[in-house]
C-alpha cells in the first residue's frame, strides 16, 4: 500500500529551528517533494529531493533517505509567517508526466513569538 | 518556476446547478493536469488525472459522471461539478507539471460554496 506519515502539529518559538519528519512506504519512488500551505492558500513548492542527502535553500533544507523511506524538511531562524502547513509528497512509478503525486496529510506548524 | 492560473477564485451557487471552474497553464503545456478537493483542515485529495486529448483517469470514489473533467488543450483543463449539493462545498485546486521542471505547480484554487 501507499502510505506517508507525518505529525498532524508542531509548535516552535520565532528565531529558532524545526524539524519536520516524514516517513514514507511507497510501491514505488520517484522523488520527494515538500510544499508549504496557508490557510485559504494552494500550495507552493519549497523543496525536491530525489538522491539521498541534504539539499539546502536559503533558510530551508530538505534531508532524504531512501533506504530508511525518510525525509525532513528544517526551517531555520523561524519567522511568524512560516506558520503555514507544510505538506509531504512522494511522487509515484508512473511513467512519463503522468506521475502523480501522494499526499501526507500535513504538518501544521504554529510559530509563536 | 511555471504559472497556473484558477477561474473563478470564488462561486457561489444554488443547490442543483452547475458549476465550471477552469485551470489554465499561462507559459507552459501541460498534458497532464491534476484537480485536487480540499476540506478545511484535511489535506489535498486527489480527484482525478486529467489528460490531454484522452478521458480523464479518476481516483477511487470520484465520481465521474458527477465532476465532468475535459483537458480540450495543452493549456486548458476545466471541471464541472454537476447538480451540486452543499456537500460539494469545498476548495478545489488544480495543479499541473512542467516538464522542464520536476515539481508540481498548483493554481490558486476555487473555493465552491453550494446553498
Amino acid at each position: 500500500g501507499q502510505n506517508i506519515d507525518q505529525p498532524t502539529e508542531m509548535t516552535a518559538t520565532e528565531g529558532a529551528i524545526v524539524q519536520i519528519n516524514c516517513t514514507y512506504q511507497t510501491s514505488g519512488f520517484n522523488g520527494l517533494f515538500w510544499y508549504q500551505q496557508h490557510a485559504g492558500e494552494a500550495p507552493t513548492f519549497l523543496s525536491y529531493n530525489v538522491l539521498d542527502g541534504l539539499e539546502e535553500k536559503g533558510r530551508f533544507s530538505s534531508f532524504l533517505s531512501r533506504s530508511k523511506g525518510y525525509s525532513y524538511l528544517l526551517l531555520k531562524e523561524l519567522q511568524m509567517k512560516d506558520s503555514a502547513s507544510y505538506l509531504c509528497a512522494v511522487r509515484g512509478p508512473n511513467a512519463g508526466n503522468n506521475r502523480k503525486l501522494i499526499w501526507g496529510l500535513g504538518t501544521s506548524l504554529a510559530v509563536n513569538p | 518556476g511555471a504559472v497556473v492560473s484558477q477561474h473563478p477564485s470564488w462561486v457561489i451557487c444554488k443547490s442543483g446547478t452547475s458549476v465550471k471552474i477552469e485551470c489554465r497553464s499561462l507559459d507552459f503545456q501541460a498534458t497532464t493536469m491534476f484537480w485536487y478537493r480540499q476540506f478545511p483542515k484535511q489535506s489535498l485529495m486527489l480527484m482525478a488525472t486529467s489528460n490531454e486529448g484522452s478521458k480523464a483517469t479518476y481516483e477511487q470514489g470520484v465520481e465521474k459522471d458527477k465532476f465532468l473533467i475535459n483537458h480540450a488543450s495543452l493549456t486548458l483543463s476545466t471541471l464541472t461539478v454537476t447538480s451540486a449539493h452543499p456537500e460539494d462545498s469545498s476548495f478545489y485546486i488544480c495543479s499541473a507539471r512542467d516538464p522542464e521542471y520536476n515539481e508540481q505547480f498548483f493554481g490558486p484554487g476555487t473555493r465552491l460554496t453550494v446553498l
